[in-house]
C-alpha cells in the first residue's frame, strides 16, 4: 500500500527564520515525490520533485527537499521565512509502477512577522 | 506556454440539480485528473483520463462522472447535487503517464457551492 503522511497540521515560524515541514512516504516501490504550495482560494502550484536523480532536490523560491530512502522522508527546507511563504503545502507521492498521485492531508504555514 | 484553465470558476447551484465544469490542459498534454478539495476530506481523487480514456477513479459515488475529448479538453458532470457536494473542483494536467518524470499542473479550480 502507498501512502503520505504529513507530520505536521500547522506549523508557525517568524520571518526570516528557517522552515521545516516534515513529510513521510510509504512505498511498495520506487516513488516520485512532489511538494505542492497552494495559497487561499488559489490551485496548487509544484515546487519541487523528485524522481530518482539526485537526492538533494532544489525548487523554486528557496525551497529545497531530501529525499531519504532509509527514513522513507521527503522533508521540506528553506533557510529563511518569507511573509509570501505563508500557505498551505501538500507532499505527494506517485508510484512509478503506476501513475496515481497520492496527497498528504497538508500543513498550513504561518509566518510571523 | 498557457496554464490550465478551469470554467467556471465560481458556482452556486441548489440541491438536486447538476453541473458540469471544464477543464482545459497545457498545450500538448493528453492526462487530465480531477479531484475534490474540501476542509474536512483534504484533497481527494476523483478520476483520471489519458487519450479520452479513464484510466482510473476515486472512491466516489455515481453521480460523479467525467469525460475526455480528442482535444484532450475534459469535463466532468455531478448530477442530484447534495450539499456535501460544495467543494473546490480541482483539474490537474500532465503529459503522459508513461514518462518517468510525470507530475501535474493545477488549474486554479472551480468553487461549487450547493445550498
Amino acid at each position: 500500500a502507498q501512502s503520505v503522511t504529513q507530520l505536521d497540521s500547522h506549523v508557525s515560524v517568524s520571518e526570516g527564520t528557517p522552515v521545516l515541514l516534515r513529510c513521510n512516504y510509504s512505498s511498495s516501490y520506487s516513488p516520485s515525490l512532489f511538494w505542492y504550495v497552494q495559497h487561499p482560494n488559489k490551485g496548487l502550484q509544484l515546487l519541487l520533485k523528485y524522481t530518482s536523480a539526485a537526492t538533494l532536490v532544489k525548487g523554486i523560491n528557496g525551497f529545497e527537499a531530501e529525499f531519504k530512502k532509509s527514513e522513507t522522508s521527503f522533508h521540506l527546507t528553506k533557510p529563511s521565512a518569507h511573509m509570501s511563504d505563508a500557505a498551505e503545502y501538500f507532499c505527494v507521492v506517485r508510484i512509478n509502477t503506476g501513475n496515481q498521485f497520492y496527497f498528504g492531508t497538508g500543513t498550513s504555514l504561518t509566518v510571523i512577522p | 506556454k498557457a496554464g490550465v484553465t478551469q470554467t467556471p470558476r465560481y458556482l452556486i447551484k441548489t440541491r438536486g440539480q447538476q453541473v458540469t465544469l471544464s477543464c482545459s490542459p497545457i498545450s500538448g498534454h493528453r492526462s487530465v485528473s480531477w479531484y475534490q478539495q474540501t476542509p474536512g476530506q483534504g484533497l481527494q481523487f476523483l478520476f483520471e483520463y489519458f487519450s479520452e480514456t479513464q484510466r482510473n477513479k476515486g472512491n466516489f459515488p455515481g453521480r460523479f462522472s467525467g469525460r475526455q475529448f480528442s482535444n484532450s479538453r475534459s469535463e466532468m458532470n455531478v448530477s442530484t447535487l447534495e450539499l456535501g457536494d460544495s467543494a473546490l473542483y480541482l483539474c490537474a494536467s500532465s503529459s503522459s503517464p508513461t514518462v518517468p518524470t510525470y507530475e501535474q499542473y493545477f488549474g486554479p479550480g472551480t468553487r461549487l457551492t450547493v445550498t
